[in-house]
């Protein structure tokens, strides 16, 4: 089953600007993950937020986490067509074990 | 350096026909081992999850099965191949605690 929802579904924005992404959860969690993937490639793990933090950056990512809202959102800031591709969250849930559950993911298009 | 292999990358079988797809990892010792299907647009949607050699989850009743035979094969297997098999298979693995999963490159199967 689907642990996350993500917001939207799909995204079509310029190169430089900044591109958001949201994600709902619904059950607690020991730490939520995003990940990219192009078309038709594997996925590509992109940053990982714990239970207990609330924003994270890497690069030009930034990742927060509301535990009491079960969201979490995805920046990525000053897009490049070259960050054009699906991208998902992922949470293991607590006491889950390591197992990840997949959000349906939003398709994002940067044109030049 | 860890790596996954996974093939064949594409596969068209008929209805009916065996399958047996295979994920090998490289440079890391007892992962947690994993079999996720993707469908058209879609989410992944796990199949199933190994911690150790022989030992196999099965996350959802469907017409496939996996084996580990041994600690770094994974093996995803049909007997008969359905229309409904047909999707993008990715492998990946993980180790325990707040790490990412690294995942292979996938292999599209069409069954017709």
């Amino acid at each position: 089953s689907q642990q996350g929802e993500e917001d939207p579904q799909a995204l079509s924005i310029q190169e430089g600007e900044n591109a958001t992404m949201n994600c709902s959860y619904k059950t607690s969690i020991n730490n939520l993950q995003w990940y990219r993937q192009n078309s038709g490639r594997g996925l590509v793990h992109l940053i990982l937020i714990r239970s207990n933090e609330r924003e994270k950056h890497s690069g030009r990512l930034r990742v927060t986490l509301d535990t009491s809202k079960k969201s979490s959102s995805l920046l990525i800031t000053a897009s490049r067509a070259a960050d054009t591709a699906s991208y998902f969250c992922a949470t293991v849930p607590r006491g889950g074990g390591n197992k990840l559950t997949f959000g349906t993911g939003t398709q994002l298009k940067v044109e030049l | 350096s860890q790596t996954i292999h996974q093939w064949p990358a594409t596969l068209v079988q008929p209805v009916g026909s065996p399958l047996s797809l295979e994920c090998t990892v490289e440079g890391t010792s007892n992962p947690n081992l994993y079999w996720y299907r993707q469908a058209a647009g879609r989410g992944l949607q796990l199949l199933f999850y190994s911690v150790g050699i022989g030992q196999i989850s099965s996350e959802v009743p469907q017409n496939l099965s996996a084996s580990r035979p041994q600690d770094r094969q994974f093996i995803l297997s049909s007997k008969k191949l359905l229309l409904s098999d047909s999707g993008f298979y990715l492998c990946a693995w993980s180790v325990l605690g707040p790490y990412g999963y690294t995942f292979g490159s996938g292999t599209r199967l069409t069954v017709v």
